[in-house]
């Protein structure tokens, strides 16, 4: 079946790198999104990769895919304290319609 | 930048009385989502339509949820009767049709049930 772990918390000094994992079970999930969600807000869409690459960079943000292990990771670098929020892992599973199935989120917390 | 619109933000309801929420998708979106996120939770789709056909719905408790998108554009999703375990957000979204089309979320609209 289809289903995404996060780890629940992370907590970076200001300034550091933060590295969020992120595991999925669906093969042919085409592709797999990073959203962020502020206190009390929506979904934001923050990036994606496309199955067929391993790496994706956007600015301060490094994408990760490891295809064979099934293992996402988002690197933040220069972790700033407005980029404390919930962080979650999607995937798109291929077939039928356009739709995403969700981690429980990773919380990060960001220190001076 | 185009929004998907929600309302209420904020809403309490009493236990076993109706809640309905409300959405207007981006413009030119063919397809709507409704999802609920409990709170520690990420969200869980309830619902989606594809214009005015739901073409996903196997997690919506259809005994008490109902959600209609009457002329494929706006939708309402409806609870009735309220129970206490259906506090959460509920988040629209909407997107273009087809695989990997990037889908786009409103604030939410929160739920207490008291």
């Amino acid at each position: 079946g289809e289903d995404v772990e996060q780890s629940l918390f992370l907590s970076v000094r200001e300034g550091d790198s933060s590295v969020i994992n992120c595991t999925y079970t669906d093969s042919s999930s085409t592709y797999l999104y990073w959203y962020k969600q502020e206190p009390g807000a929506g979904l934001q869409l923050l990036t994606y990769i496309f199955s067929n690459m391993d790496m994706k960079q956007d600015q301060r943000l490094t994408v990760l895919l490891n295809k064979k292990d099934k293992h996402l990771s988002l690197r933040i670098a220069d972790t700033q304290t407005g980029d404390s929020a919930i962080y979650f892992c999607a995937e798109s599973p291929s077939g039928g319609y356009n739709k995403l199935i969700f981690g429980a989120g990773t919380r990060l917390a960001v220190h001076p | 930048e185009a929004e998907v619109a929600q309302s209420p933000r904020y809403k309490i309801t009493e236990k076993s009385q109706a809640v309905a929420f409300w959405c207007d998708p981006i413009s030119g979106h063919a397809t709507l989502y409704w999802y609920r996120q409990i709170l520690g939770q990420g969200p869980e789709l309830l619902v989606q339509f594809q214009d005015e056909s739901v073409v996903d719905d196997s997690q919506l408790p259809k005994d008490r949820f109902s959600a209609e998108r009457l002329k494929g554009v706006d939708s309402t999703l409806k609870i009735q009767p309220a129970e206490l375990g259906d506090s959460a957000m509920y988040l629209c979204a909407s997107s273009i049709t087809g695989s990997g089309n990037t889908i786009y979320f409103g604030e939410g609209s929160w739920l207490t049930v008291v």
